[in-house]
């Protein structure tokens, strides 16, 4: 069974930095892309970047030039988004989801979401 | 970057009859291998969202066959054969053909 295992809530200052993290199976790490997608509360779905974990190869929506960072940690097949100068419009629930980039067959599996809250 | 537009943003159905929503490309979700990269997704009331269609018209592992996915290019439609009371959630298509991939803005549906 496919287990995507996210972090704890996060409540943030603006300004300030926080890290998600989507801990995956060994398969899943060295088989999958992993991306991550956030939904502000009562909005829809936004994609926000993705990273092949093997590779070390990540990419992310210009939107989000400059204060988003995906990285791999392969002693623990975990993946984590580092995302800095919060304000209140990151506050969302940030999703991991995986793909299969040799054979697509969409975003099969989904985290359980990280809330995270900027306030002051 | 690519444009998704759903319709309707709301659907009030009845149960056991059919639902339909479209979703609308700015390009063509076609690739050269001849699969329309486009997916369905539901999100039921305080879950993840979960695959349902995958390349247009694949039914994802375990999705009932009341669900169908139909359309090529631009133009694309998620059919519910006979709606129950589980299928309330919000459904997002999403194109996949680029990155970055980019999700309707949904359509609520509800009983």
């Amino acid at each position: 069974q496919v287990h995507l295992v996210q972090s704890q809530a996060e409540v943030k200052k603006p300004g300030s930095s926080v890290r998600v993290s989507c801990k995956t199976s060994e398969v899943t790490f060295k088989t999958y892309t992993l991306n991550w997608v956030r939904q502000a509360p009562g909005q829809g779905l936004e994609w926000m970047g993705r990273i092949v974990p093997t590779l070390n190869d990540a990419r992310h929506d210009r939107k989000f030039e400059g204060r988003l960072a995906i990285f791999a940690d392969t002693s623990t097949y975990t993946i984590h988004m580092d995302l800095s100068g919060l304000t209140s419009e990151d506050s969302a629930t940030y999703f991991c989801a995986r793909t299969n980039p040799t054979s697509y067959g969409g975003y099969d599996y989904w985290g359980p979401g990280t809330v995270v809250t900027v306030s002051s | 970057d690519l444009v998704m537009t759903q319709s309707p943003v709301s659907l009030p159905v009845t149960p056991g009859e059919p639902a339909s929503i479209s979703c609308r490309s700015s390009r063509s979700l076609l690739h050269g291998r001849g699969d329309n990269y486009l997916d369905w997704y539901l999100q039921k009331p305080g879950q993840s969202p979960q695959l349902l269609i995958f390349l247009g018209s694949n039914r994802a592992s375990g999705v009932p066959d009341r669900f169908t996915g139909s359309g090529s290019g631009t133009h694309f439609t998620l059919t519910i054969d006979k709606v129950e009371a589980g299928d309330v959630g919000v459904y997002y298509c999403m194109q996949a053909l680029q990155t970055p991939n980019i999700f309707g803005q949904g359509t609520k549906l509800e009983i």
